[in-house]
């Protein structure tokens, strides 16, 4: 069965540093990968998404991530992060045509003024 | 606005009773899903549907219910047989399955009293 694993489930940040959130998933074929985030009070939303193409894919509010088939990974990156970043992010692959999302167990970041 | 709208937002359940949660999409997509959110463990599916009058179990179906009459709406039941119903439960739908990203309803949080 398909996985997603998400190895950091707290991570806390002062302003200005640096992000990575770990994301692996365990499927042999073509998957789709994407990351959303949860602010509080709010609903989930996507960050970015990857397909096809470059494995590097930038996403909005200044968030990045890389696909790496041989580990199997999509980790989340930012250069440096804002308190407007507290929030819950999820990674989730799917597989073409199974219409089924599967979701990590999320990061809860926060971020210290 | 196009979006999905999932009420009601806050639902008190006596236990032993069935209730209903509602979602309601006007993006003219054609797969919907139901999650269940816990903390520390993700978004858990428990139904998807592809298209109308049609619906499949996800991992976590059991206690649980949906029909798909309109291609816009997707209740989902939460019956008594469901042991630990008490969670946050997310609606989504897509394009079509796997190949574009979910969108996400604002969530009904179900406590059991």
């Amino acid at each position: 069965a398909q996985s997603v694993s998400q190895h950091n489930h707290h991570v806390i940040l002062s302003e200005a540093a640096s992000l990575e959130l770990g994301c692996n998933y365990s499927y042999g074929g073509t998957v789709n990968l994407f990351w959303y985030v949860q602010y509080p009070g709010q609903h989930l939303q996507l960050l970015l998404k990857y397909f096809s193409g470059d494995p590097l894919v930038k996403g909005i509010k200044g968030f990045e991530a890389e696909f790496i088939k041989s580990k199997f990974s999509f980790n989340l990156r930012k250069p440096s992060v804002q308190w407007s970043d507290t929030a819950e992010y999820f990674c989730a692959v799917s597989v073409s045509g199974t219409y089924k999302y599967i979701f990590g167990t999320g990061t809860r970041l926060k971020v210290l003024a | 606005d196009g979006g999905i709208t999932q009420s009601p937002k806050y639902l008190f359940r006596k236990e032993g009773q069935n209730v209903t949660l509602s979602c309601e999409q006007n993006l003219n997509h054609d797969a919907m899903y139901w999650y269940r959110q816990d903390p520390g463990q993700g978004l858990r599916l428990i139904y998807y549907s592809q298209i109308v009058n049609d619906f499949q179990k996800g991992d976590i179906a059991e206690g649980y219910s949906v029909s798909r009459e309109k291609k816009e709406s997707f209740p989902l039941t939460v019956t008594s047989a469901q042991k630990n119903p008490t969670a946050f439960y997310l609606c989504a739908s897509s394009m079509t399955g796997g190949t574009t990203e979910a969108f996400f309803g604002q969530g009904t949080r179900l406590t059991v009293v």
